[in-house]
């Protein structure tokens, strides 16, 4: 089956760092997304990670490890703009077509000051 | 240049009526995605398109439910006979060929009342 967790809520400090993590049971694997969504409005793109290892991307930074079904999202120097839902979602097309995307079900983040 | 957009904005309908939604994705991409969220969860796949080819659609979407990509460009969804089970947010993707990342338009709110 397919099974993507990640913690419901979350809150932080302004200027602090906050670790939001995702595992991942699905039938395949080829790409990990993280989208940041604030509250009423689209998901916007923050990173995409399809090989073991850190990307980082200005104050984000996403980890994956493909053995372990696990990715985490790292927000640094926290600012309250960050507060919004941090989704997670898995392509597991084998090949060609299969662009699905399945998707948890998000971590509202809360920064306060 | 533009973003993907969508068409109304926000709809509200009774309960039988048909609604149809429309995506304008950006220019140079040929992928096109439709998903439904609703509150507190992940958006949830429905149907794809790569230039006019529906070449995958979700088994939860039931036959009141069809989606048009007549030219390439715009796609449009259509509920037919709505219930109230059918009230989310419908979201509208679009990616590039060869590259991962879709990108999200500011989504149709639909109320079935």
């Amino acid at each position: 089956g397919q099974n993507i967790d990640q913690p419901t809520e979350m809150t932080a400090t302004e200027g602090a760092i906050v670790q939001i993590n995702c595992t991942y049971q699905t039938s395949g694997f080829n790409g990990l997304f993280w989208y940041q969504q604030h509250a009423g409005e689209a998901p916007t793109f923050l990173s995409y990670n399809v090989l073991d290892g850190l990307e980082e991307k200005g104050r984000f930074s996403s980890f994956l490890s493909r053995s372990k079904g696990y990715s985490y999202l790292l927000l640094k120097e926290l600012q309250m703009k960050d507060s919004a839902s941090y989704l997670c979602a898995v392509r597991e097309g084998r090949a060609g077509n299969n662009r699905k995307l399945i998707w948890g079900l998000g971590t509202s983040l809360a920064v306060n000051p | 240049d533009t973003g993907v957009s969508q068409d109304p904005r926000h709809k509200i309908t009774k309960r039988g009526q048909n609604v149809t939604f429309r995506c304008d994705p950006i220019s140079e991409h040929n992928r096109l995605y439709w998903y439904r969220q609703t509150l507190g969860q992940g958006p949830e796949f429905l149907t794809y398109f790569q230039n006019e080819a529906q070449l995958e659609k979700s088994r939860l979407l039931s036959d009141r439910f069809s989606a048009e990509r007549p030219k390439g460009s715009f796609s449009t969804l259509e509920i037919q006979r709505t219930e109230q089970g059918d009230s989310a947010m419908y979201l509208c993707a679009s990616s590039q060929e060869n590259q991962e990342t879709q990108y999200f338009g500011p989504g149709t709110r639909l109320l079935v009342l």
